[in-house]
């Protein structure tokens, strides 16, 4: 398995504009986790799916940020407008569901945001 | 409202050394803990769990871990750390099933010395 897929792996954006990040989970798993990773606030849990639902979405800092899952395969977190202080690494990961509850998740390389 | 505390930001060792990272949860029933890791420029990768039964549980890459309900911890441990071991450590309790909710700790970064 190709495990899960990010891109861009890399995005540099002026403030203002729109930015989208992707995501494609491990086929079969039925949850999906997007999360922000900085060095001040560390790991945040902005929104995550199940079954391509949005179950909790109660991290998204603001309006400004949006979130999809149109299929089980893809996912997108959009962000308009970007501002600088949403530079950060955004992780997005997947897991099965497991009967005991005890999920592993599964992490993508991440995509590197630079909002100047 | 379940929570996890890393003590320590960072830590330093000697390659050949033991290891042993602190973790402390708070959750009011029996709780789902995991160890994770994060090279550099990379997601985080999954190092062990613990759910029930034994409370001393076996990862990948020689670490381990033991559970201590007593004193609501999660401690990872490593006999002999080796230089790629250098990486940060997140440690995370997680809750429900389904649409699992996974809280992480702040991380402790690892630097090993040769």
């Amino acid at each position: 398995d190709a495990g899960v897929i990010q891109s861009p792996r890399h995005e540099v954006t002026e403030m203002g504009q729109e930015v989208t990040l992707r995501c494609k989970p491990i086929s079969g798993h039925n949850s999906l986790f997007w999360y922000r990773q900085t060095m001040m606030r560390g790991l945040e849990l902005l929104i995550y799916f199940n079954n391509n639902v949005p179950i909790d979405d109660s991290g998204m800092p603001e309006d400004r940020f949006s979130a999809k899952m149109p299929n089980a395969s893809f996912s997108t977190l959009k962000i308009q407008p970007s501002e600088p202080r949403d530079s950060a690494v955004y992780f997005c990961a997947s897991s099965p569901d497991s009967p005991s509850g005890a999920d592993t998740q599964y992490f993508g390389p991440g995509t590197r945001l630079t909002v100047l | 409202a379940q929570s996890v505390t890393q003590p320590d930001i960072h830590i330093t060792v000697s390659e050949g050394a033991s290891l042993e990272l602190r973790c402390n949860y708070s959750y009011g029933a029996t709780p789902y803990l995991f160890w994770y890791v994060q090279s550099p420029g990379q997601g985080l990768q999954l190092l062990l769990k613990y759910f029930s039964g034994d409370t001393l549980v076996q990862g990948i890459k020689g670490f381990e871990a033991e559970f201590k309900r007593s004193q609501s911890s999660f401690n990872l441990r490593k006999p002999s750390v080796h230089w790629s071991d250098a990486a940060e450590y997140f440690c995370a309790v997680g809750a429900g099933t389904g649409g699992f909710k996974t809280i992480f700790g702040a991380g402790t970064r690892l630097f090993v010395k040769a």
